[in-house]
């Protein structure tokens, strides 16, 4: 079972749609969570992090964490076709912090 | 806002020779990593350090890369005898504490031929 799960994609949605963003995760005692956006030949670039359950909104972007469901979710309000990109979410275990797990990510179009 | 350094930014080199990747993390930052990216694949971890020592590697990083701060500031990977399968993407990252997000530099694009 892989540490982190991510439907790659690609999402296709229209500009000023929202972009629903899905992961989930096997270890039960991750703490942290994390989405990074990658942008195609450049290195990740942190969004969000959450460290609690519920929701935590940045702008136009919302992260949400459920920790009794191992899942992480991201969305983005207004859709820009500058948000196209893939979207990496990360988790970082409590008890081995030393290793920060990246999905294989999700690859967003949006559509002008 | 302070940045992770990488250089040089594209590497290349010939099968069998020796490189170094140069890293200089944030200056108050704790925790440095080496990940590696694949051109179309996932984010892989390779090593994370901490204290002057490695705190985990993975299965990627075997004997012939290793890590070194050396003097405080830098923080290298090299890469002894190159393999045409190590060419990737090469990023360097560092976080001030254990929670924290990892902040990335801008990657070192190796290319073995």
């Amino acid at each position: 079972q892989k540490e982190v799960e991510q439907n790659s994609g690609p999402l296709s949605v229209p500009e000023g749609a929202i972009a629903s963003l899905n992961c989930t995760y096997s270890d039960r005692v991750s703490q942290s969570f994390f989405w990074y956006r990658q942008y195609s030949g450049k290195s990740p670039e942190l969004i969000m992090s959450i460290y609690s359950n519920g929701d935590k909104e940045d702008g136009r972007f919302t992260a949400q964490l459920n920790k009794a469901s191992q899942y992480v979710s991201l969305l983005i309000r207004d859709s820009q076709p500058s948000d196209s990109a893939t979207y990496l979410c990360a988790v970082n275990k409590g008890n081995n912090f030393n290793k920060f797990y990246f999905g294989s990510g999700t690859k967003l179009n949006v559509k002008p | 806002e302070p940045e992770v350094t990488q250089t040089p930014s594209h590497q290349v080199t010939q099968m069998g020779q020796e490189v170094i990747l140069r890293c200089v993390p944030i200056s108050n930052h704790l925790y440095f990593y080496w990940y590696r990216q694949i051109l179309g694949q996932k984010v892989e971890f390779l090593v994370s350090f901490y204290n002057n020592e490695i705190s985990e590697k993975s299965e990627i990083f075997d004997d012939q890369f290793s890590v070194e701060r050396p003097d405080g500031s830098n923080f290298t990977l090299k890469i002894r005898s190159t393999k045409l399968e190590d060419s990737a993407m090469y990023f360097c990252a560092s976080r001030p504490d254990r929670s924290s997000p990892l902040h990335f530099g801008n990657g070192t694009r190796l290319t073995v031929t």
